[in-house]
């Protein structure tokens, strides 16, 4: 299955700041995936990302807030723009594979907002 | 939309079995997986069903109904690794998961 390298593991940010998260697959996949995870909750889809064309978000999620950048078929960016501490929770991004290995987890990024 | 329903918590001990259910309403339907995920990682693929049946893979094994919108997730000969929340993720048009169960294994 395919390998994916999230980056920042994790991070303390002041609100009203912004992060970027990096995700580069070791193949080339067409549709990448970014969720946030709330504490104590489960995962909840932002926005699907496409090569070449404009990311596709979720109802209650926004480009502006969650801009997306998808340059290649192996890497993609989510950007968490003006956070504030309800921002706070882990997001993953994930690709999916054939259907016999479901969809593949990229090791999450532990975001704080303080 | 999609409504997908499992217990919030099971506990059972090293070496038994466990089945965690799971129940969906979907406009639409393309596969049903099961996640585990371990406190602080990220969800690992377990099994994906699309047609009913059971598949199973070693001591996982995972039941489909699609008439009755209906999945369960076995474990057996439970170990403490075991410990860990299961998440039931239905497909329509997007991928979707449940709350999660959190199985606590004890010795």
């Amino acid at each position: 299955s395919a390998v994916i390298s999230q980056k920042p593991s994790r991070d303390i940010c002041q609100r009203g700041t912004s992060l970027t998260i990096q995700c580069q697959v070791d193949s080339q996949v067409t549709m990448m995936f970014w969720y946030r995870q709330q504490p104590g909750q489960s995962l909840t889809l932002i926005a699907t990302a496409n090569q070449g064309s404009e990311a596709t978000y979720e109802s209650g999620f926004v480009i502006d807030k969650f801009p997306i950048s998808r340059p290649n078929l192996t890497f993609s960016t989510l950007t968490v723009s003006n956070m504030s501490p309800e921002d706070s929770s882990i997001y993953l991004c994930s690709v999916k594979e054939g259907e016999d290995y479901g969809y593949t987890f990229g090791s999450g990024t532990r975001l704080t907002v303080v | 939309g999609q409504n997908i329903d499992q217990p919030t918590e099971m506990t059972a001990t090293e070496g038994a079995i466990v089945q965690i259910n799971c129940t969906y309403q979907t406009s639409g339907f393309n596969g049903l997986f099961w996640y585990q995920q371990h406190a602080g990682e990220a969800p690992t693929f377990l099994s994906y069903n699309v047609l009913d049946g059971l598949e199973e893979k070693g001591r996982f094994s995972s039941f489909l109904s699609r008439s009755k919108g209906y999945s369960y997730l076995l474990l057996k000969e439970l170990q403490m690794k075991d410990s860990a929340s299961y998440l039931c993720a239905v497909r329509a048009v997007k991928l979707s998961f449940g709350a999660g169960t959190t199985v606590t294994v004890r010795a």
